[in-house]
């Protein structure tokens, strides 16, 4: 089955550009998504189709998508940006979601 | 607005089983795809299953086949999915998400979720 690999965790300091990578067999071959979740709260949608962002998500946040990596970027984080990111790409008829990484703006 | 409503979690014993529903409004349901997506407590999100938007297809993670059933009643604008065979494993907020298509699928909408909890 097919996997998507991100890191446990990313610090960033307020301001400064934070960059979350998935990684998975020829993703660059698939569409990557990106959701953002806080705590208790539902995922949100962020990114989708590599790098285009939903009505209301903020400038700050883009994406890219190639080789076999996926690349969340969030320029100028803010202390509200803190939150855990999901990737996720279709195999198939099944979604992947890659394992989260908890992003900390400290 | 799209707004989706998860119904249905509870605690249930190890090998019982449950019901969620998800009340769908603010579009038109019938023509969308549709998702379950869980979250066991402090994880990460899991996919459980999809259905097509006349219900024709349904695709579920291999932990759950045979167990769970995905379903839709496009009349009443709801999803469900049947439990059946609960294990402790299977405890988490589940969500319901409406799937877009826009080149390639997303989920576009999520639901607050619903909390199920497998427990004797």
């Amino acid at each position: 089955s097919y996997e998507l690999t991100q890191p446990p965790s990313v610090s960033v300091s307020p301001g400064q550009t934070a960059s979350i990578t998935c990684s998975g067999d020829n993703l660059g071959e698939k569409y990557a998504c990106w959701y953002q979740q806080k705590p208790g709260q539902s995922p949100v949608l962020v990114i989708y189709l590599d790098s285009k962002r939903p009505s209301g998500i903020p400038y700050r946040f883009s994406g890219s998508n190639s080789g076999n990596t996926a690349t969340l970027t969030i320029s100028g984080t803010q202390a509200m940006d803190e939150a855990d990111y999901y990737c996720q790409a279709w195999d198939t008829s099944t979604v992947v979601f890659g394992g989260g990484t908890k992003l900390t703006v400290l | 607005e799209v707004q989706l409503v998860e119904s249905g979690g509870g605690l249930v014993q190890p090998g019982g089983s449950l019901r969620l529903s998800c009340a769908a409004s603010g579009f038109t349901f019938s023509m969308y795809r549709m998702s379950w997506v869980r979250q066991a407590p402090g994880k990460g999100l899991e996919w459980v299953a999809n259905i097509k938007e006349d219900g024709s297809e349904k695709d579920y993670v291999d932990s759950v086949k045979g167990r769970f059933t995905i379903s839709r009643d496009n009349a009443k604008n709801s999803m469900y999915l049947q439990m059946n065979s609960l294990r402790a494993e299977d405890t988490a907020v589940y969500y319901c998400a409406r799937i877009v298509v826009v080149t390639a699928k997303l989920l576009d909408h999520w639901g607050q979720g619903t909390l199920v909890t497998v427990s004797s």
